[in-house]
């Protein structure tokens, strides 16, 4: 059983471009969930996501940064119009259920963002 | 509002000793799970030990460890009998009770000194 799959593991955008970043979970798992870490800092709570739904995107940037995660296919994180204070690295995680009760969520490896 | 605090930024033990990675948590929810992770250089995030807020035993896992103080709100890590490959950042992290926000700590760096 594969794990959970990030692509591309580095992206290098310049100012103003998009960035996607996809998120492919593990088989058999609905939900999932994307962080952000900054250097020398925690990973910090996007999104949460099941199958076509936004459950929670309270820690979102208003502007700029979107997500999904349709029916096929993986979840999609989108920076538009990128700016040097994106460069993070982009954590995606997956559970079969939601993280009530101690059920685990299992990380990908990541995309660094690098912002020129 | 939730809130993981770790005080620790970088901690040395000598190999094959104890250590214990210092967390403190804030929150108001009635229930909520508490998470310990390791990444190391490699960077990705490996999920170490679990403690529910309910549950009446500490957890443990291997050489891990959660010294879980419900009334002092702190669930420390422990990590007993240190090697070399435990070298790496680790971080604290809560779930809400709901369980659609999880929120780190901003990570405790140990070093295992051979």
């Amino acid at each position: 059983n594969a794990g959970v799959m990030q692509n591309p593991r580095h992206l290098v955008r310049r100012r103003g471009q998009e960035a996607r970043l996809r998120c492919s979970p593990m088989k058999g798992h609905s939900h999932v969930y994307w962080y952000r870490q900054l250097p020398e800092e925690g990973l910090k709570f996007m999104v949460y996501l099941q199958k076509e739904n936004i459950i929670d995107e309270s820690g979102m940037p208003k502007e700029r940064f979107s997500a999904e995660f349709p029916k096929e296919g993986p979840s999609i994180l989108r920076i538009q119009q990128v700016v040097r204070g994106d460069s993070a690295a982009y954590f995606c995680a997956s559970s079969p259920r939601g993280l009530a009760g101690g059920n685990e969520q299992f990380f990908g490896p990541g995309t660094r963002l690098t912002v020129l | 509002a939730q809130k993981i605090t770790q005080t620790q930024p970088g901690m040395f033990v000598q190999e094959k000793e104890a250590v214990t990675l210092d967390c403190t948590y804030d929150t108001s929810d009635p229930s909520y799970g508490l998470f310990w992770y390791k990444q190391p250089s490699s960077g990705e995030m490996i999920f170490l030990i679990y403690q529910g807020s309910y549950d009446q035993q500490n957890a443990t896992e291997g050489r891990y460890s959660l010294n879980f103080q419900k009334a002092r709100k702190s669930a420390n890590l422990v990590i007993s009998a240190s090697q070399l490959g435990d070298s790496a950042m680790y971080f604290c992290a809560m779930s809400s009770h709901t369980g659609n926000q999880f929120y780190f700590g901003t990570g405790t760096s140990l070093t295992v000194i051979p």
